[in-house]
């Protein structure tokens, strides 16, 4: 049974690019949730969703959106990257009240 | 005020002791608690969950709720030097909505 599977590993983009990093939920989960981890601090959440619908939303701006496909996997968009937007960006998948499981993550790196 | 504070690190105990992490909120509204361990360079990893006041055990996790005092608590006994990384503390308004972690705090068990 795959657990959360994210693509790719790392990237690296230079500021003003754009980036999609990619996630397919756990078996069974139908509930996406992304989340950024800067070095040495705890995720941050940037938004979640259900039902292919953005359900929640966290303090990050426009410039991050996201999508869910009717297979329950998601992406996440970045535009005009900054340098603080290099950190460790994790997918974490849920069904119901179940608790959120996290995937391995992708690294950007912002040149 | 952070949302959610976790005790500063790092914390260093010997091997075969008992490991005590600390965490509390600011939000009342709060009404369920994670902790995960994640290893350097890895994604977080799930190891208890509490929606209710009190304790609940796992093997040699515990984890302790209390609501009135806004208040939770991780203890690992019988520590392992495998048990070292850090350990981060969530919460959540419901059981499957946005998780709000702490910075987290580096456990290292010295054999």
């Amino acid at each position: 049974d795959a657990g959360v599977t994210q693509s790719p590993t790392h990237l690296i983009k230079t500021r003003g690019q754009q980036v999609t990093l990619r996630c397919s939920p756990k078996s069974g989960h139908d509930t996406v949730s992304w989340y950024q981890q800067a070095l040495g601090q705890g995720p941050q959440f940037i938004f979640q969703y259900y039902e292919e619908e953005e359900r929640q939303r966290g303090n990050f701006p426009d410039r991050f959106s996201g999508h869910q496909f009717p297979n329950y996997s998601s992406e996440l968009n970045v535009n005009a990257l900054l340098l603080g937007d290099s950190a460790l960006y994790l997918c974490a998948s849920s069904f119901g009240d179940q608790p959120q499981h996290f995937g391995d993550g992708t690294r950007l790196s912002i040149l | 005020q952070k949302e959610v504070e976790q005790n500063s690190g790092p914390l260093s105990v010997p091997e075969g002791a008992i490991a005590s992490l600390n965490c509390t909120y600011s939000d009342r509204g709060s009404q369920s608690f994670f902790w995960y361990r994640q290893y350097s360079g890895k994604s977080p990893e799930l190891i208890m969950f509490i929606y209710s006041n009190g304790d609940k055990e796992d093997g040699r996790f515990t984890a302790q709720l209390n609501k009135a005092s806004q208040y939770v608590s991780l203890l690992i006994r019988d520590s392992q030097p495998s048990d070292s990384a850090t350990y981060l503390c969530a919460g959540c308004y419901t059981s499957y909505g946005k998780l709000t972690f702490g910075q987290g705090t580096i456990l290292t068990v010295h054999p």
